[in-house]
């Protein structure tokens, strides 16, 4: 059964930096394409960014682009998500997710998701 | 960007019941859509993917329609694990987006 375990959310300050990790197991983690999607407290779901099988390709939701630096260690299974100049409304769920057909842009499997909270 | 509109935003419907949610793309899709399904405090799980193909392990009461813009899922014979937030997302074109999500409940 494919495996998503998200970890390093927490509590930072506006401003401030932090990075998710999402470590994958069950599955060739080194031939997917692999997501980043969020959701704040009480609201729908977000995509936040994209990454190719390879790390070659990344795409990133507006919201976050410039920000935000999604990348992978394919040795290591694990998809990463650099946060920095971090916002109030930055704060949500952050889920990672494989996708559906290997860049096809909907996902077939999410993690738990790790909470990140952005405040003073 | 593509907006996802769904409709209605709360559906009441009793136990062995049957449901129409309703999604609206802004602009032409094609069949490319899928829709979730999201209990309290669990993540996303994909039901449906090009508008009418149901994923792996996903039962056959789970029906998805429609193309270009009109898009609907139908949840036949509700049973209470089946009440939850339904959430449409358009594959098309990038940024990929969601609906803003159904609620199903029990009447």
């Amino acid at each position: 059964q494919v495996q998503l375990v998200e970890s390093g959310g927490g509590v930072v300050q506006p401003g401030k930096s932090l990075r998710l990790s999402c470590a994958a197991s069950e599955f060739t983690f080194s031939i997917y394409a692999m997501h980043w999607v969020r959701q704040a407290p009480g609201k729908g779901l977000e995509w936040v960014a994209i990454i190719s099988f390879d790390g070659t390709n990344k795409y990133y939701a507006d919201s976050v682009k410039g920000r935000f630096t999604i990348s992978r260690d394919n040795s290591n299974k694990t998809l990463y998500l650099q946060m920095d100049s971090l916002r109030p409304d930055d704060t949500a769920v952050y889920y990672c997710a494989r996708d559906g057909n290997f860049w096809s842009g909907f996902f077939d499997y999410c993690g738990q998701g790790t909470l990140v909270t952005v405040s003073s | 960007e593509v907006v996802m509109t769904q409709s209605p935003a709360t559906l009441s419907v009793s136990p062995g019941g049957s449901a129409t949610l309703s999604c609206r793309a802004s602009q032409n899709v094609g069949n490319n859509v899928a829709w979730y399904q999201q209990k309290p405090g669990q993540s996303p799980r994909l039901l449906i993917y090009g508008a009418s193909t149901r994923a792996t392990d996903i039962p056959g009461g789970f029906t998805g329609s429609g193309s270009g813009t009109q898009f609907s899922l139908t949840i036949s014979s509700l049973q209470s694990e089946s009440f939850a937030v339904y959430y449409c997302q358009q594959y098309n074109n990038w940024p990929t987006t969601f609906g803003q999500g159904t609620k199903v409940e029990i009447k």
